[in-house]
C-alpha cells in the first residue's frame, strides 16, 4: 500500500534557527512528490514539486530535496511567517489514476 | 495565476439536509478533485474528475456524489447531511499529465458544520 509519514509532527524553533522536515514514502513508483504550506483555515498553497532522486528545488528560505525513499524540506533562517502546517504528498504509479497520497504534516511554529 | 474558488468559506447545515458545495477553476484543468480534512486523517480523496460528465470514487465516496457539467465546475453533494461529514472541504485542480504527475492547486476551503 502506499503510504507517506511525515515527521516530527510538530517543531518549535527560533527565528533564525535552520532545520529540516522529513517525508519519507513506500510507493510502487514515484511520478512525482509535491510539498505544500498551509495556514490555519486554509487550502494548502502549492510549494515544490520534485519528480526524481537527486532533485533540488529552491524558494526563499526553504529547499526541497529527493532521494528514492524520503523527502526534506529544508528552511534556512525561518522567519515567523514561516510558521505553518507543510504537507508531503506523492502521485504514485497507478494506471488510470491521478490521485496524491498525503502525509499527515508537520506544523512549524517560528518564535521570534 | 491559478485560481481555484469555492462558493462558500462556512456553511452550517442541519442533519438530514442536502448540501451543495460548489467548486470553479479558471485555468482550463481537466482534472479536478474534492478532499476533507480531518484532525488526525489528514487529507482523503472523495471523488475526482478527469472530464465533463466523467467521475471516479475515491478512497471515501461514501454518502457523497459529485456533479461536472462544465469544465470549470465540480460540485460535491451530500445527499443527507450527518453529524460525521463534519470538516473541511478542499477542491482542488490539475492539469491531465500521462507522464509526470501535475501539480493540484487548491482552493480555500469550505468548513462544514452538521447539526
Amino acid at each position: 500500500e502506499d503510504q507517506v509519514t511525515q515527521s516530527p509532527e510538530a517543531l518549535r524553533l527560533q527565528e533564525g534557527e535552520s532545520s529540516s522536515l522529513n517525508c519519507s514514502y513506500t510507493v510502487s513508483g514515484l511520478r512525482g512528490l509535491f510539498w505544500y504550506r498551509q495556514d490555519p483555515g486554509k487550502g494548502p498553497e502549492f510549494l515544490f514539486t520534485l519528480y526524481s532522486a537527486g532533485e533540488e528545488k529552491e524558494k526563499e528560505r526553504l529547499k526541497a530535496t529527493l532521494t528514492k525513499k524520503e523527502s526534506f524540506l529544508h528552511i534556512t533562517a525561518p522567519k515567523p511567517e514561516d510558521s505553518a502546517t507543510y504537507l508531503c504528498a506523492v502521485r504514485p504509479i497507478i494506471q488510470g489514476a491521478q490521485k496524491l497520497v498525503f502525509g499527515q504534516g508537520t506544523r512549524l511554529t517560528i518564535n521570534p | 495565476d491559478v485560481k481555484v474558488t469555492q462558493s462558500s468559506r462556512y456553511l452550517v447545515k442541519r442533519t438530514g439536509e442536502k448540501v451543495f458545495l460548489e467548486c470553479v477553476q479558471d485555468m482550463d484543468h481537466e482534472n479536478m478533485f474534492w478532499y476533507r480534512q480531518d484532525p488526525g486523517l489528514g487529507l482523503r480523496l472523495i471523488y475526482f474528475s478527469y472530464d465533463v460528465k466523467m467521475k471516479e470514487k475515491g478512497d471515501i465516496p461514501e454518502g457523497y456524489s459529485v456533479s461536472r457539467e462544465k469544465k470549470e465546475r465540480f460540485s460535491l453533494i451530500l445527499e443527507s447531511a450527518s453529524t460525521n461529514q463534519t470538516s473541511m472541504y478542499l477542491c482542488a485542480s490539475s492539469l491531465l499529465s500521462l507522464g509526470q504527475a501535475a501539480t493540484q492547486y487548491f482552493g480555500p476551503g469550505t468548513r462544514l458544520l452538521v447539526l
